[in-house]
């Protein structure tokens, strides 16, 4: 099966600083990549997906972006963060009805 | 629109009392509906997948079925190792390319 590594685990940044999270897939290869937020009490929040190296999508408007440079890398960027950007960042790859989860990143904006 | 609710938000066993979770879905084009553990801090790992109205799957003390509005997770005999959040998710055949769209889950404290 697959396995998803995300880094870092946790991460305070203050307000305005740029921000870079990674994640990289093993054990498959074309993936479905999807970038989600999530807050207490209001689930998972779909962010970015990408179904090919250089293809983004994005869901909601906002302060961040991703990037696929590599089959399996997915990035999620921002050049200056905002206290609303804090939460839990979860890196998914799905194929087919086959769909995992990286361990996460708390980020704490401050 | 594609939504998913789950209930109920909070639910509290002593070991061994057996339960379910609910799950019910409002989806143009069912793909397949994802059962899912999630601890603390951690990221969520995969429990089930399930595809059709009537199918099963069991894993250890989990069992999931699934209806054409609905999903039950069953819990039998529960030990507070079991207690997690679950969420459950459901993907449709249109989207964003096989997006999952998630409940916010059931925080199940399982007391020995």
């Amino acid at each position: 099966s697959q396995t998803i590594h995300q880094w870092p685990a946790t991460l305070v940044q203050p307000v305005g600083s740029p921000l870079s999270l990674e994640c990289t897939v093993e054990g498959t290869s074309n993936p479905n990549l999807y970038w989600y937020r999530q807050a207490a009490g209001r689930g998972l929040q779909l962010l970015f997906y990408s179904v090919g190296i250089g293809q983004i999508s994005s869901e909601v408007p906002q302060n961040l972006s991703a990037s696929r440079p590599q089959d399996r890398q997915f990035i999620l960027s921002s050049k200056k963060l905002l206290l609303s950007d804090s939460g839990f960042y979860l890196c998914a790859s799905v194929g087919g009805t086959e769909a995992f989860f990286g361990q996460g990143t708390r980020l704490t904006v401050v | 629109e594609d939504q998913v609710t789950q209930s109920p938000e909070a639910l509290r066993l002593q070991e061994g009392e057996s339960s379910s979770l609910n799950c019910s879905y409002t989806v143009s084009g069912l793909r397949g509906l994802f059962w899912y553990r999630q601890d603390p801090g951690k990221g969520p790992e995969f429990l089930f997948t399930l595809y059709s109205a009537g199918e099963e799957k069991e894993k250890e003390r989990l069992k999931a079925t699934l209806t054409k509005k609905e999903s039950f997770l069953h819990i039998t005999a529960p030990k507070p190792e079991d207690s997690a959040t679950y969420l459950c998710a459901v993907q449709n055949y249109g989207g964003s390319q096989g997006n999952l769209i998630f409940g916010k889950g059931t925080k199940l404290s399982v007391k020995p």
